[in-house]
């Protein structure tokens, strides 16, 4: 079964530290994976894709095969940075395609 | 564009009372689901429609129905509510690249 794994329910750091948002998925094909960030009270809003290889608000993620993972790193946090933060895969069942979400990781950064 | 609109944001419900909530479409996805999030658990899907007509159901249905009239509605009901759905809902959407578009969600607490 496809799973998304974020071992750490929470992170704690100081503003300009380096941060790393750790997750694991199982997924039998190519997977397709995110990661959504949601501010406090807020809806959940996607930070950034795999496929896209691209960088938003300092932050970059990149899929490793091999050790099937998909880290969200920044080199200096910063505190307008503390969400909660959610691993995702796309998921196909059935032939229809479902979001498989992680059960996040509440970071906070610290001044 | 309002993008995904749900409402209400907040209700309380006493334990077998019944209520709809209404989550609307602007972006003319085909795709369509409702999640709950419950603090430790993350994001868990409740059912999910790949289109007008069509539904089908996610990990955690029980006590929930829902329908799919139109491709910009996507409502779901509590047939009689319980403590245990005492969550907040979250619906979104799925666009062209597999992201989801999230709307601001329904603080639900049942009594």
């Amino acid at each position: 079964a496809q799973r998304v794994t974020q071992p750490e329910k929470l992170l704690s750091v100081f503003k300009g530290a380096p941060v790393e948002l750790k997750c694991n998925y199982s997924y039998s094909g190519s997977p397709e994976l995110f990661w959504y960030v949601q501010y406090s009270r807020q809806r959940l809003q996607l930070l950034l894709r795999h496929i896209s290889r691209e960088s938003i608000k300092g932050f970059t993620a990149d899929l490793n095969k091999g050790e099937t993972s998909f880290h969200l790193k920044k080199p200096f946090a910063q505190e307008e940075d503390s969400a909660m933060y959610y691993c995702a895969l796309i998921s196909t069942q059935g032939g229809s395609e479902k979001l498989v979400f992680g059960k996040g990781t509440k970071l906070t950064v610290n001044p | 564009n309002a993008g995904v609109t749900q409402t209400p944001k907040f209700q309380v419900l006493k334990t077998g009372q019944s209520m709809t909530l209404q989550c609307a479409q602007d972006m003319n996805h085909e795709y369509m689901s409702w999640y709950r999030q419950d603090p430790g658990m993350g994001l868990r899907l409740i059912h999910y429609s790949v289109g007008a007509g069509i539904t089908d159901q996610g990990e955690v249905p029980n006590g929930y129905n829902v329908s799919r009239s139109t491709t910009e509605d996507f409502p779901l009901r509590l047939l009689s509510a319980a403590p245990s759905q005492t969550s907040v809902y979250f619906c979104a959407t799925i666009g062209q690249y597999y992201e989801q578009y999230f709307g601001p969600g329904t603080r639900l607490t049942v009594t």
